[in-house]
């Protein structure tokens, strides 16, 4: 079946215009994750949406950075007034439902490269 | 609290020869260990999971994995590289259930001819 995917691959932008990051998780994974990727490091958690519960936020790093889910689909990550240090790959995981030993598996996106000039 | 520490940056062995990736983890639970790979340009993509089932994990590709409580280890082997194992990989740990996992600092694997 279709993975996740994320939209648009790749995204140039100007420092100070807003971006949004599209993800379409894998059908009927009811919970989803947002991850940045820095060039040569891990991936930094940012935020995870749980089926109608209130979203953990803990990984936005600041107040420009805020996620919407349309129930258990499509999310989207805006970036808004983009600075530099923003450049980096933003990675979508999903995961399914709790059946035993999958719960935490996530499967990842292909994720979005964005370039802040 | 939990993170996990990749103790090599870089690691390069010859096709054919050993491939032994190490990580170390500390977690206040008993954690789930993962080992992801990332190829240049594609996605993460799952090797291998733990999960308390079995210390002895084979993943993907011919890859496996050992965990060590007493070492609070979890290194990946493979017994003969191959040139497409040449990828980042990253050593994840999670507090279990649907929580955010967390992401070791990767390890580049360079497979010589």
């Amino acid at each position: 079946g279709a993975g996740v995917s994320q939209s648009p691959s790749n995204k140039v932008t100007e420092k100070g215009k807003d971006v949004e990051l599209r993800c379409d998780p894998i059908s009927g994974h009811t919970a989803l994750y947002w991850y940045r990727q820095r060039l040569g490091q891990g991936l930094e958690f940012l935020i995870y949406f749980q089926g109608n519960s209130a979203p953990d936020k803990s990984g936005l790093p600041s107040d420009r950075f805020s996620a919407e889910r349309t129930g258990e689909s499509v999310s989207t990550l805006t970036i808004q007034r983009t600075q530099q240090e923003d450049s980096a790959v933003y990675l979508c995981a999903s995961s399914p439902p709790p059946l035993a030993g999958l719960t935490d598996t996530q499967y990842f996106g292909p994720g979005t490269r964005l370039t802040v000039l | 609290a939990q993170s996990v520490t990749q103790l090599d940056s870089h690691v390069s062995v010859s096709e054919g020869t050993p491939v032994l990736l190490r990580c170390n983890y500390s977690s206040s639970y008993s954690p789930s260990l993962f080992w992801y790979v990332q190829h240049p340009n594609k996605g993460l993509q799952l090797l291998l999971k733990y999960t308390s089932a079995a210390t002895l994990v084979k993943g993907i590709n011919g890859f496996e994995a050992e965990f060590k409580k007493s070492e609070t280890s979890f290194h990946l082997t493979k017994p003969s590289a191959h040139m497409s194992d040449a990828a980042e990989y990253f050593c994840v740990v999670s507090m279990g259930g649907r929580r955010a996992l967390t992401f070791g600092s990767g390890t580049r694997l360079q497979v010589q001819p």
